[in-house]
Formats: C-alpha cells, sequence, structure tokens
C-alpha cells in the first residue's frame, strides 16, 4: 500500500516548456487535489477533482490544467511554464466528505523554471 | 474572503519546553479544523476537531478547538528535536461541491534546539 505517490521528485523547466506531473493513489478515494506551496505561503488549492471524470478550479488555476480519467490518477500540466511557477507541488487525496475528511499527501515535487 | 491564520510563524524553544501555537478562522460554514505536521517532506495528518470533538490528545500533543473564539490551539509538551517541523492548521467548510478544500494558514515553523 503506496497511499500517495507523484511523479517526478524533481525538474527544471526553461520557460516556455511543457510538463505533466502525475499524482497516483491506491486508497480508492473520491476527491483529490493539486496544491502549490511557496515559502511563507501556506499550502495554496490549484484544481481538485470529486471523481473520475470531473475537475475544478481551486485557488490558484492559472497556468494550469488537469486531468482525471482514472479515479486513482490526478494529473497536473503546465502547457507554457513561468518563473512564477516555481514551486513544491503536493497531490492529496480524501475519501468523500462525511466519511472522513482528513487529506493524504503525496511527498511533493520540486520544480523549478528558469 | 476565507482565511487562516497562524501565529506564531516560528519559534525557537529547548528540548523539555512546553509550546502553544495557534489558528485562528474566518470561514463561512465551518464544518472542521485540521492539524497538520510538516518535516521535510509531505504534510501528514495529527488531529481532527469538529463541534462534536472539540479536544483530541495523542501522547505529548493535543489540541482544542473553541468555537466561539473561532480558534484552536495545539500544545506539544515536553518538546524533543523530533518535534521540529511546520505545523499547519486547515479548516474546512461546508458548501456545495467543494465541501472537501480545505484552506490552509502558513504555517508555524517550531525548532526545538538540544
Amino acid at each position: 500500500n503506496a497511499g500517495v505517490t507523484q511523479t517526478p521528485k524533481f525538474r527544471v523547466l526553461k520557460t516556455g516548456q511543457s510538463m505533466t506531473l502525475l499524482c497516483a493513489q491506491d486508497m480508492n478515494h473520491e476527491y483529490m487535489y493539486w496544491y502549490r506551496q511557496d515559502p511563507g505561503m501556506g499550502l495554496r488549492l490549484i484544481h481538485y477533482s470529486v471523481g473520475e471524470g470531473t475537475t475544478a478550479k481551486g485557488e490558484v488555476p492559472d497556468g494550469y490544467n488537469v486531468s482525471r480519467l482514472k479515479k486513482q490518477n490526478f494529473l497536473l500540466g503546465l502547457e507554457s511554464a513561468a518563473p512564477s511557477q516555481t514551486s513544491v507541488y503536493f497531490c492529496a487525496s480524501s475519501y468523500v466528505p462525511g466519511i472522513a475528511y482528513e487529506q493524504y499527501f503525496g511527498p511533493g515535487t520540486r520544480l523549478t523554471v528558469t | 474572503e476565507d482565511k487562516v491564520v497562524q501565529s506564531p510563524l516560528s519559534l525557537v524553544v529547548h528540548e523539555g519546553d512546553t509550546v502553544t501555537l495557534n489558528c485562528s478562522y474566518e470561514v463561512t460554514n465551518f464544518r472542521s479544523l485540521l492539524w497538520y505536521k510538516q518535516e521535510k517532506k509531505a504534510p501528514t495528518f495529527l488531529f481532527m476537531l469538529t463541534s462534536s470533538g472539540i479536544e483530541k490528545k495523542s501522547g505529548r500533543l493535543s489540541s482544542i478547538l473553541d468555537k466561539k473564539e473561532l480558534s484552536s490551539i495545539l500544545n506539544i509538551t515536553a518538546t524533543q528535536t523530533g518535534d521540529s517541523a511546520i505545523y499547519l492548521c486547515a479548516v474546512g467548510m461546508n458548501y456545495g461541491g467543494s465541501q472537501g478544500n480545505l484552506i490552509f494558514g502558513k504555517g508555524t515553523k517550531l525548532s526545538v534546539k538540544p
């Protein structure tokens, strides 16, 4: 039981390049989330999904896209990376609220955009 | 605007000290308050407090929710160097399709010196 895993762990991009971050969970959770964490800013929600085939915008969605084609996977895409997207990205998952509310986090992806 | 504020932002103590971390919130339709510990990587879940469970304890850690004052405290007694981490407070709300979402504070960085 791996919990929540993220690929890759580190990445360096040049401005304008694109990439996809993969999040996978093996806990059969319905809800999945993408956050970014910047120094002094806490965790900010980028996009989230309440089930397979659904996605919704969070607090800071601009410049990112997501897809949830399979229940266990949640992909975060950067179409044209910018230096402002340099951050640590965390994926999380949870059961349906009302059953349990805590979110389980992956180990993070450190992204640097030069 | 919904917000979660933690104080202090950083704290340095010596082993054996007792510390109190604070979290206050202004949100619509409060559902739950969660505490996480973040060492070098992913945040790990500590406690969840709701209207039906306003006090939690686990070993040297304890937390209380004050719904009247819209705040919570996290106490750590007999601190150890292994308690050094960022402690995150998050609040969940009840509304619509985003009822699983959490709003995070910026965190309190605790450093415990030998």
